[in-house]
């Protein structure tokens, strides 16, 4: 059975503090996406990757980073939580042609105080 | 552009049927998605149909693709509580990896 997990379901930082998302996928894919989601806006690409080490910027990259040293971990990486980066953050990966289906993770919702 | 809409909300009463739409952009897709995301949980593909087909039947759903309009729906015949959830369509960027979500329509169903 296909699987992606996620490491947390819910957590709590405080503003100025720099998170760690980490994603695994057990399907030996080669893409991995972080959305965040948002009510009203649907899902949001942060960063995607389609290869260990590689990596390419999404539509809302600003604040965040993300690392990809092995091919099932995916990180995503808040350097300086802020409020507004309050939000649900989904995972996804898929293989690799860009019609495949993705993927998903149950989802880690963040809030930052 | 690149944005898929959406209708926001759907209400409908048990056993009737729901029909979410959807307007897309890419009119070289090759496959078109429907999500569903039930609560607290994360995206699930529900059906999909490629692009040279009008529609596609599976169980109580039904897609259909108007690549003319762009247009996209899903049907879901005799709609039940466990149907409650938000449904994306979502379609792949051609010559890219990415994928562009609509909005997600919330669909209650009331009993």
């Amino acid at each position: 059975d296909v699987k992606v997990t996620q490491s947390s379901r819910y957590l709590v930082k405080r503003t100025g503090e720099k998170v760690f998302l980490e994603c695994v996928q057990d399907m030996d894919h080669e893409n991995m996406f972080w959305y965040r989601q948002d009510p009203g806006l649907g899902l949001r690409l942060i960063y995607f990757s389609y290869d260990v080490k590689m990596k390419e910027k999404g539509d809302i990259p600003e604040g965040y980073s993300v690392s990809r040293e092995k091919k099932e971990r995916f990180s995503l990486i808040l350097e300086s939580a802020s409020t507004n980066q309050t939000s649900m953050y989904l995972c996804a990966s898929s293989l690799r042609l860009s019609y495949n289906e993705q993927f998903f993770g149950p989802g880690t919702r963040l809030t930052v105080l | 552009g690149e944005d898929v809409e959406q209708s926001l909300f759907l209400s409908v009463r048990e056993g009737d049927s729901s029909v979410i739409n959807c307007t897309y952009t890419d009119s070289s897709s090759t496959y078109l998605y429907w999500y569903k995301q039930e609560p607290g949980a994360g995206l699930q593909l529900l059906t999909y149909i490629f692009s040279n087909m009008d529609m596609k039947q599976d169980q109580r759903l039904t897609v259909l693709l108007n690549k003319k309009d762009k247009h996209l729906s899903l049907r879901i015949a005799d709609t039940q509580t466990g149907d409650s959830a938000i449904y994306f369509c979502a379609e792949p960027l051609s010559g890219t990896y990415k994928y562009i979500f609509g909005t997600g329509t919330r669909l209650k169903v009331l009993a």
